[in-house]
């Protein structure tokens, strides 16, 4: 079953300019991760934000995280053509199994130089 | 150190035919993890295994799917008896456990891209 649903599906914007997608799920969780993946390539873990933490910030990027909206989002400031990917959201699920990450369909994210 | 390593890199078969799918976990990690993931689509959970406990298998889609794994290192995926619809990218990863395992990030391969004719 889907927890995690990324918005919008694709985004398309030039070099500099900022990038936010979006993330909502369904049931309590303990953390909230974002992964990006290369075309061809496997999933590169990006940031985990934790169920009592609101934002948190890792070079470029800034997760917020909405508890009572069930939502997330990511921000990429200054964006560059290498951050041409797809992202995703992957939710845990509060009292269930460790090992039972659910992920969104993931946004694809298009930098042009 | 190595990261987490999946065999073959692409594997293309007959319907019907079996299929083994290898994983080789970052060394010291306890967690490993299976999943699928279609064309286009997000990851689909198969297995969990963590240490000697018994693996969460929930995400199995069919009992032709069956994972092992050796103690703490190499899994293999075994498809049995495979279908058109089983094709798909089969991504591997592993975490490590202990003191707020609850948090840990897992660690990808690049995956096998199965393709089934």
């Amino acid at each position: 079953s889907q927890q995690g649903e990324e918005d919008p599906q694709a985004l398309s914007i030039q070099e500099g300019e900022n990038a936010t997608m979006n993330c909502s799920y369904k049931t309590s969780i303990n953390n909230l991760q974002w992964y990006r993946q290369n075309s061809g390539r496997g999933l590169v873990h990006l940031i985990l934000i934790r169920s009592n933490e609101r934002e948190k910030h890792s070079g470029r990027l800034r997760v917020t995280l909405d508890t009572s909206k069930k939502s997330s989002s990511l921000l990429i400031t200054a964006s560059r053509a290498a951050d041409t990917a797809s992202y995703f959201c992957a939710t845990d699920h509060y009292g269930g199994s460790q090992g039972n990450l659910i992920f969104g369909k993931g946004t694809k994210l298009s930098v042009k130089p | 150190g190595a990261g987490v390593s999946q065999s073959p890199s692409n594997k293309v078969t007959e319907k019907g035919k079996d299929v083994e799918l290898r994983c080789d976990p970052i060394s010291g990690h306890t967690a490993l993890y299976w999943y699928r993931q279609r064309l286009g689509q997000g990851l689909e959970f198969l297995i969990y295994f963590q240490g000697n406990s018994a693996p969460d298998k929930s995400g199995l889609p069919s009992d032709r799917f069956s994972a092992e794994r050796t103690g703490e290192s190499v899994s293999t995926l075994t498809i049995q008896r495979t279908q058109q619809e089983d094709s798909a990218v089969y991504l591997c990863a592993s975490s490590s456990t202990g003191m707020g395992w609850l948090h840990q990030p897992q660690h990808f391969g690049d995956g096998t891209r199965l393709s089934i004719l």
